[in-house]
């Protein structure tokens, strides 16, 4: 199956500061990369996605870069506040053939006020 | 966004007995949902994928005869746990897709064996 991993595994930032999430995969029929936010002991809620199709997608503060070529992709935060503290999922998916996600380690995030 | 109910969101059971962990999609059909497993401070690991009225599809190095997963209707699937043991213990999530759209996750049931 597919294999992603993700870097760095903990990250603490300045508050206002931009925090930058790292996720490489395997398998180049993945066409759908979600990033999820996990808050301790809740649900993973969706923040951002990108379909290969597509090279950059950014929403308000949030914006994640995809390179199909090299098989990563990136999550940007900008502007971060405390409330962003949270572990971060990146996940690789086929989707139309299935809608597995395979997950990354995981990032937990601190934003130092 | 779409609605994936899970339950219970917590349980306790002696060990060597079964427990069964429910997901629903609540206002959409789900002929697929999946089913991860987190410890704690870790990533989530997919389990299986459900087929609503066929056999689940396990990951490798899953026990499909530990993990029991029934897809009875488009609406809900089920992971029994059986003859559990502490080193099952952990947190189980279940995922639901719309067709074609993002993944929606049920609020996770923490199992704790004793």
């Amino acid at each position: 199956g597919e294999n992603v991993e993700q870097h760095p595994s903990t990250l603490s930032v300045q508050e206002g500061d931009s925090a930058v999430i790292k996720c490489t995969y395997s398998d180049s029929a993945s066409n759908y990369f979600p990033w999820y936010k996990q808050e301790l002991g809740k649900r993973p809620q969706l923040i951002i996605d990108i379909r290969s199709n597509v090279g950059e997608k950014k929403d308000q503060r949030i914006a994640v870069t995809l390179n199909k070529t090299a098989k990563h992709f990136s999550l940007h935060i900008t502007e971060t506040q405390p409330e962003d503290s949270a572990v971060y999922f990146c996940a690789a998916s086929m989707r139309f053939t299935g809608n597995q996600f395979y997950f990354g380690t995981g990032t937990s995030l601190t934003v130092i006020p | 966004g779409a609605v994936v109910s899970q339950h219970p969101s917590w349980v306790i059971c002696k060990s060597g007995t079964s427990v069964k962990i429910e997901c629903r999609s609540l206002d959409f059909q789900a002929t697929t949902m999946f089913w991860y497993r987190q410890f704690p401070k870790q990533s989530l690991m997919l389990m299986a994928t459900s087929n609503e009225g066929s056999k689940a599809t396990y990951e490798q190095g899953v026990e499909k005869d530990k993990f029991l997963i029934n897809h009875a209707s488009l609406t809900l699937s089920t992971l029994t746990v059986t003859s559990a043991h502490p080193e099952d213990s952990s947190f189980y999530i279940c995922s639901a897709n719309q067709k074609n759209t993002e993944a929606f996750f049920g609020q996770g049931t923490r199992l704790t064996v004793v």
